[in-house]
């Protein structure tokens, strides 16, 4: 089984609508990240969260809401979507231990479409 | 704002060729990862590199951390198909290694 699952693996939604991407993970790490990305600029950190009540925006959170529901969700919402948050959205974890990098281990990615 | 610019943006080369990626910024790293993506699925980590000079192998991968620690190389000997994907650099900060910054992505192609 896959150490960091995302649902749903892809989704097209109207304009104005509330999306929900949803991602698990079995690792056991504290750490949690939600990135976008878009052909030609890599991955932008949208949010991310060091354990269950810690949250702090990334680059690009205007659009964007998340919840830490525990240590192994992480949810991304977005509140009103439009078409230029159509994107790749790849959800990451990684360990606060010591001797780490903070090397991150990702999902499957989650790719959305507003129409 | 850290930037990490990786070049060439495309690479498209025949099988059994040599190849170097690069990975250049303005700011210094505490340390840097490199991650290669393939179509469908997340980037998977290859290799950190932490200190300045540092020269990790991983097979037919060479990959360099410069003595700044500001920019980085990826060298591929003898390439392959299953080689081909999108290569990333990501830097972490000085003074904590809570984000990483990521590089904008080198797409490799292997002819057979």
């Amino acid at each position: 089984d896959a150490d960091v699952t995302q649902t749903p693996r892809n989704r097209i939604t109207k304009t104005g609508k509330r999306i929900m991407l949803e991602c698990s993970q079995t690792k056991g790490h504290d750490r949690m990240y939600w990135y976008r990305q878009d052909p030609g600029l890599g991955l932008q950190l949208i949010y991310y969260s060091f354990d269950v009540k810690d949250i702090n925006k990334g680059e690009i959170s205007d659009g964007y809401s998340v919840s830490r529901q525990a240590q192994a969700k992480f949810s991304l919402s977005l509140e009103s979507a439009i078409p230029n948050q159509t994107a790749l959205y790849f959800c990451a974890t990684s360990d606060a231990g010591a001797g780490s990098y903070n090397e991150q281990f990702f999902g499957p990615g989650t790719r959305l479409t507003v129409l | 704002t850290q930037l990490l610019e990786q070049s060439p943006q495309f690479l498209s080369i025949q099988e059994g060729e040599n190849l170097t990626v690069y990975c250049n910024s303005s700011s210094v790293f505490s340390s840097l990862q490199w991650y290669r993506q393939e179509p469908g699925e997340g980037p998977v980590l290859l290799v950190t590199v932490v200190t300045g000079g540092e020269v990790k192998k991983l097979k037919r991968l060479t990959f360099q951390f410069g003595d700044a620690r500001k920019d980085s190389s990826l060298h591929i000997t003898a390439a392959q198909t299953g080689d081909t994907g999108l290569y990333l650099c990501a830097g972490a900060s000085s003074g904590g290694n809570e984000k990483l910054t990521f590089g904008t992505g080198t797409r490799l192609t292997i002819i057979p």
